[in-house]
């Protein structure tokens, strides 16, 4: 079975442009999470939807970050205007109702 | 006061040794508690669920204190392939479906 899957793997791109991240999670996963991680904060919840509605975006940093899960194999995560600071490893997790999640491989931004 | 705080290591220890790491998690009120494995430059996984009653996996033993909100995981015979980060992960609120709280994880380097 294929697992979450996550595009781009890498991305490196310049303050100020647009920036979208992409996310396929597990068939039949009711929850999806996106998560950042960096050496300074380790792993931050940034967003999760449940039945590909928002439920809690306390974690998102700013108006530069949105989230939609159009429906319920795809969601993006958009950063516009990107900054250096918003580099990171970009996780996307889905979830059944038992509380393990399966993370995506990850999406390795770089704001240069 | 993070809500799960780890030390972060690293751990350095021979091949076949016995090591523990401890966690601590600040809301008495939480509910469910894991341990998640990451590998460098890979995605978290899943290790094992924790339960009051302490549980055991093979080489590996996690166990949940309450009264002092810690949560330990031992590993006994301790292999080079076990060399990872260790994440202390903790689902904080009631009602709040899968949310989870990532310590910011412990590294172990094991050595031939």
């Amino acid at each position: 079975d294929a697992g979450v899957i996550q595009s781009p793997r890498h991305e490196v791109t310049e303050m100020g442009q647009e920036v979208t991240l992409r996310c396929k999670p597990i068939s039949g996963h009711d929850y999806l999470f996106w998560y950042r991680q960096t050496m300074m904060r380790g792993l931050e919840l940034l967003i999760y939807f449940n039945n590909n509605v928002p439920i809690d975006d306390s974690g998102m940093p700013e108006d530069r970050f949105s989230a939609k899960m159009p429906n319920a194999s795809f969601s993006t995560l958009k950063i516009q205007p990107s900054e250096p600071r918003d580099s990171a490893v970009y996780f996307c997790a889905s979830s059944p109702d038992d509380g393990e999640l399966f993370f995506g491989e990850g999406s390795r931004l770089t704001v240069l | 006061r993070k809500e799960v705080e780890q030390d972060p290591g690293p751990f350095n220890v021979p091949e076949g040794a016995t090591v523990a790491f401890n966690c601590t998690y600040s809301n008495s009120a939480s509910q469910s508690f894991f341990w998640y494995r990451q590998d460098c430059r890979k995605e978290p996984k899943l290790l094992m669920s924790v339960y009051s009653s302490g549980n055991e996996d093979g080489r590996f033993t996690a166990q949940l204190n309450r009264a002092s909100q810690y949560i330990s995981l031992l590993i006994r015979d301790s292999k080079l392939s076990d060399s990872a980060t260790y994440l202390c992960v903790v689902n904080p609120r009631r009602n709040a479906g899968n949310m989870l709280t990532f310590g910011g994880g412990t590294r172990l380097m094991v050595k031939p």
